[in-house]
């Protein structure tokens, strides 16, 4: 089944630790992107991939970092969370070929304390 | 500054009508426009798109109308069913001469309740 997974699902964490969410696909998919979800503010993108070694920023890249070493996996690092960085994150992933019908994750919910 | 707009938070329609979702934008460099679909503890699905060179797209019951003059467009559902209540986001990008595009910019998204 073709499809985004996103793990953890859901993380309470403290200011400061850093943590990492993972973000694979089993499309093939050349390009990959976070977003975060916030009320009233819709979904902002954080950083995209369009390919292997390839990264750059989104709206909101401040606090965040992310590596494309492998086609699959794009994951998303918190150096330092603070608790605006509390968020619903989405990854998602396209074809180079039709890069706006982008494929998302389930989400994950994040809470810094 | 906010590029793509949806005004309205949210939206209540009886079964069996039309349901007309409104999307803005400002950057007229922005040529391919999308709308996705959200329920509750999943993530965003495409639903349908258009390109700049067009001004309709219909795909079943969704169509997506297009105006690049007043920088407007679109999602018109019908007849509306209670599987679409959902979140809608609109979104648009930029595509490159050369294959490929620009990320995705999305509105904050219209709450659809499909009331029976």
């Amino acid at each position: 089944e073709a499809q985004v997974t996103q793990n953890p699902r859901y993380l309470i964490t403290v200011t400061g630790k850093k943590l990492t969410v993972t973000c694979s696909q089993n499309m093939n998919h050349e390009y990959m992107s976070w977003y975060r979800q916030d009320p009233g503010l819709g979904l902002r993108q954080i950083y995209y991939s369009m390919n292997v070694e390839v990264t750059d920023k989104g709206d909101v890249p401040e606090g965040y970092k992310v590596s494309r070493k492998e086609k699959r996996n794009f994951p998303l690092i918190l150096e330092s969370p603070s608790p605006n960085q509390t968020s619903l994150y989405f990854c998602a992933s396209s074809a180079t070929g039709s890069p706006f019908q982008q494929y998302f994750g389930p989400g994950t919910r994040l809470t810094v304390t | 500054d906010q590029q793509v707009k949806q005004n309205s938070p949210s939206l209540s329609v009886q079964e069996g009508r039309i349901s007309i979702l409104n999307c803005d934008y400002t950057n007229s460099m922005f040529d391919y426009f999308l709308w996705y679909k959200k329920y509750p503890a999943e993530g965003p699905t495409f639903l349908i798109s258009i390109s700049s060179i067009k001004d309709k797209n219909e795909d079943g019951r969704f169509t997506v109308f297009l105006n690049k003059s007043a920088k407007h467009l679109s999602l018109h559902i019908v007849p509306s069913q209670p599987g679409d209540s959902a979140v809608y986001f609109c979104a648009a990008s930029i595509m490159y001469s050369g294959g490929g595009a620009d990320g995705l910019t999305f509105g904050k998204g219209t709450h659809l309740i499909i009331q029976p």
